[in-house]
């Protein structure tokens, strides 16, 4: 079993959709959460923290469930910007390495 | 803010051939890191720096060396070229290991 497994998609919606992204962790000592965004061929971009209490960054909400071991990213009324793969990544897991998973695609069409 | 800064951004290279990808940050980070990314694929970890003076192998480190040169660079080193080795290449770093990544913006790297 991967360390931190996501559906990787593809995810295909319509502009204005509501979009819900989870991904698992095998680690119950994992410390820290993030969401990374990777546009196509281009580098990793830190899109989100994620807390314990949940928190928003306008249209993108993270959400992390200690107790089942997941974090999610929902991402409301969708924009065809946001096509790329999101990538979830815990660390505090293999010597205090970040873990990162392997993606899922969105696709955002008109 | 250059934050990561990688060269070449491109490379073609011939079997057999040797090369080093640099890789430099500036924002004092501690750690620093090399992954592959092959197309469709996810990142793999190849080596990793938790601080100047010391390396670690990732998940994928045959093939390669590093040289954590100062607290700045941190350079990946292919000796003999495969074709195998096409992939691009991300140099990241951060702070702490519990803090998120910085990624430069990657090598392209075609071995023929």
């Amino acid at each position: 079993r991967k360390e931190v497994e996501q559906d990787p998609g593809p995810f295909n919606v319509p502009e204005g959709a509501t979009v819900a992204f989870n991904c698992t962790y095998s680690n119950s000592a994992s410390q820290s959460f993030f969401w990374y965004r990777q546009d196509c061929r281009k580098e990793p971009k830190l899109l989100m923290s994620v807390y314990s209490s949940g928190n928003e960054d306008g249209r993108f909400t993270a959400q992390l469930n200690r107790a089942s071991q997941y974090i999610s990213l929902l991402i409301r009324d969708s924009k065809l910007s946001d096509s790329a793969t999101y990538l979830c990544v815990v660390t505090g897991t293999n010597a205090g390495k970040s873990t990162f998973g392997d993606g899922t695609t969105l696709t955002v069409k008109p | 803010n250059a934050g990561v800064t990688q060269t070449p951004k491109f490379q073609v290279l011939k079997t057999g051939q040797s090369m080093t990808l640099q890789c430099a940050q500036d924002m004092n980070h501690n750690s620093m890191y090399w992954y592959r990314q092959d197309p469709g694929m996810g990142l793999r970890l190849i080596y990793y720096s938790a601080s100047e003076g010391t390396t670690d192998k990732g998940e994928v480190p045959n093939g390669y060396n590093v040289s954590r040169l100062n607290k700045r660079e941190f350079s990946l080193r292919l000796e003999s070229a495969a074709p195998s080795q096409t992939s691009v290449y991300f140099c990241a770093s951060n702070g702490q290991d519990w803090q998120p990544q910085h990624f430069g913006d990657g090598t392209r790297l075609s071995i023929l």
